[in-house]
Order: C-alpha cells, then structure tokens, then sequence
C-alpha cells in the first residue's frame, strides 16, 4: 500500500530565510506525488506535482520540491520564506489504482518576522 | 470558471440527526472524490464515484454513511444519526473524464460540528 511520512509536524523559519518540509513515500510502483498547501479554514490548493517527468519541479509562489527514488523522498522547499507562506502543507501520493490521494499528516510552517 | 463548490461551509448538528453535504464539482468533471479531515490529522480517503457509480468505497464507515453522484444535480455525502466522532471538515474533490495526471481539484470543504 502507498504511504506518506512528513518527517516534521512544525517548521519554523524567519522571513526571508529557506524552507525546507521533508517528505517520504512508499510505493510499490512508479507513484505520482503532490504538494498540496492548506490555509487556515480554507480548501487545499495544488503547490507542485511529480508525474515521471522531470525529477524537479518547480511550483507556484517560487515553491520547488526534487524527487529522489533512491532515497523515496520528495522534499519541498524555497529559497526565501514569506510571512505569507505561514499554512499547513501536505505531502500526497497516488493510491493503489491512481485515483484516491493517500496524504501524510502535514506539516504547519510557522514564518516568524 | 467555477470550481468546486461545496455548501454548506459549516453544519451544526445535534447527536441523532442526519447531515447532508453537498459537492458541486468543476464543470465538465464527471469524478468525485470525498475525504475526512480529523482535528489535526491529514485528509483520509472515504469515496470515489463517478456518475451514478461508486467506484471505491473502501474508505467510507459500514454504517450510517452513505454518498451519491447523480446524473443530474450535485454529489451528496450522507451521514445518518451523527456522533460526536463525525465531527470534521469535510472535503470534497474532482477530476476530468479522462483523470490526466491524476489531479484533483478541491472544495473549500464543509466543516460539520455535532453537539
């Protein structure tokens, strides 16, 4: 069965500092994996997404996340935080048939001024 | 350019009563997905339907759960004599016909509280 680790539940960075949020997945097969971000009482919009293309990704607001099947990670990060960046983000991967999403526990980025 | 549309937001419901939400999805999508978020948890998997189909359920409770895609109208997510333990948001999700990349877009999720 597929599975997510996110290796950390808090993070927390300085404005204008890198970000780093670590994820692992298992998977018994080539897995599309996602980055999805969570604001406070609001839906989840799609950061970046792997597909068995290129290895990095690049997403929105300057987000990029490099996938490295030798180590079954698929760690997000950015150069440079924003306080605006403060939210909950989640690492996801693909199900056994591809269709329902298997999401780890989430990681809350915490952006200190 | 809608997308998925969720109501209501937020639900009250009294131990025994019945909740309905319901899920809206992109136009032209004709896969819905239904997941649970527990206070402090991520989004677990219930329900996969496509129109007046399910096609997974294996994430959805034996009982009192229940959730349909009509041909006309919005997905419905049933839940019947509600518990305190149902209390979550609620997100629903979709896809196009041919599932490309396997992405879905989400709702803004529908928060139930039971009392």
């Amino acid at each position: 069965a597929q599975s997510v680790t996110q290796l950390d539940s808090h993070v927390s960075v300085s404005e204008g500092t890198p970000v780093l949020l670590r994820c692992n997945y298992s998977s018994s097969y080539s897995p599309s994996l996602f980055w999805y971000v969570q604001h406070p009482n609001k839906g989840l919009q799609l950061l970046l997404k792997y597909t068995s293309a290129a290895t990095l990704v690049k997403g929105i607001n300057g987000f990029e996340a490099e996938f490295k099947k030798s180590e079954t990670s698929f760690h997000l990060t950015k150069p440079s935080a924003h306080m605006s960046d403060a939210a909950e983000y989640f690492c996801v991967v693909t199900g056994s048939y591809g269709n329902k999403l298997v999401f780890g526990a989430g990681t809350i980025l915490r952006v200190k001024s | 350019n809608a997308g998925v549309m969720q109501n209501p937001r937020h639900l009250v419901r009294r131990r025994g009563q019945e909740a309905r939400l319901r899920c809206s999805p992109v136009k032209g999508h004709s896969h819905v997905y239904w997941y649970r978020q527990l206070p402090e948890e991520g989004l677990k998997f219930m329900v996969y339907l496509q129109k007046e189909n399910i096609i997974d359920e294996s994430g959805m409770p034996k009982e009192r759960f229940s959730a349909e895609f009509p041909k006309e109208g919005p997905s419905i997510l049933r839940i019947q004599q509600v518990v305190r333990g149902d209390s979550a948001a609620y997100f629903c999700a979709s896809s196009p016909p041919r599932v490309m990349l396997n992405e879905q877009f989400f709702g803004p999720g529908t928060r139930l509280t039971v009392l």
